[in-house]
């Protein structure tokens, strides 16, 4: 029978060229969220990370987009390298109390092409 | 350590038994997160300390799971009675200070097969 939780979403593109990996987060009350990524084997290895007062942010390589009104949130990623292939979370959380953890969407699995 | 050690890295007991978890902070680190990540899907939280004192523990299942970092250090996550159901990836992460937007720092994690 079908297993749920191992049909991660599946981003494949070609080496060099741009990616954008989506999340849709749920707690119109999160003002914090960040993305990391998972290679096989490892643990999530922070990427960046936004605030809700802002709506863009870069790094290296990358930008994270954040749209409050449709709770949106995206990771570019420049001309992807194969070192890029791996399982990329976003993560929520909110500075006005409850569960002080973050919370983690499904996942992406992004695969570069040679 | 250069970064967050857990261990073992495989366990491997049967149902019934008790097991524990060992996490390893980044020296310095103050908060310590225990998550549990399913194959195919993001960590779940389960709970954190800052210092010694465990803020929050919402995140675990029952009352099976505990958790303690008696000297604001070394976590050992326990599982008593563990079920077939608690198999999964057990993960540690520190962060250097206290806060809802600090960056975690997780580790190698900690899998857990229940026969």
């Amino acid at each position: 029978g079908e297993s749920v939780g191992l049909h991660l979403p599946t981003l494949s593109v070609q080496e060099g060229d741009n990616s954008i990996i989506n999340c849709a987060y749920s707690n119109s009350a999160s003002d914090y969220f960040i993305w990391y990524k998972q290679e096989s084997g490892k643990g999530p290895q922070f990427i960046i990370d936004i605030r809700s007062n802002m709506d863009k942010r870069q790094g290296q390589r990358v930008t994270v987009l954040l749209n409050k009104t449709v709770k949106h949130l995206s990771l570019q990623i420049a001309a992807t390298q194969p070192g890029d292939s791996a399982v990329y979370f976003c993560a929520e959380n909110n500075s006005g109390g409850g569960a002080d953890g973050l919370t983690f969407g499904k996942g992406t699995h992004l695969i570069i092409q040679p | 350590g250069a970064g967050v050690s857990q261990s073992p890295r495989y366990k491997v007991t049967k149902r019934g038994q008790d097991v524990a978890l060992r996490c390893d902070p980044i020296s310095g680190h103050v908060s310590l997160y225990w998550y549990r990540q399913a194959l195919g899907q993001g960590p779940e939280f389960l709970t954190y300390f800052n210092y010694e004192a465990q803020q929050d523990k919402s995140g675990l299942p029952n009352d099976r799971f505990s958790a303690e970092r008696p000297e604001g250090s070394i976590s050992t996550l326990t599982i008593q009675r563990t079920e077939q159901r608690d198999s999964a990836m057990y993960r540690c992460a520190s962060s250097l200070r206290t806060g809802f937007n600090e960056k975690l720092f997780f580790g190698s994690g900690t899998q857990l097969s229940v026969l």
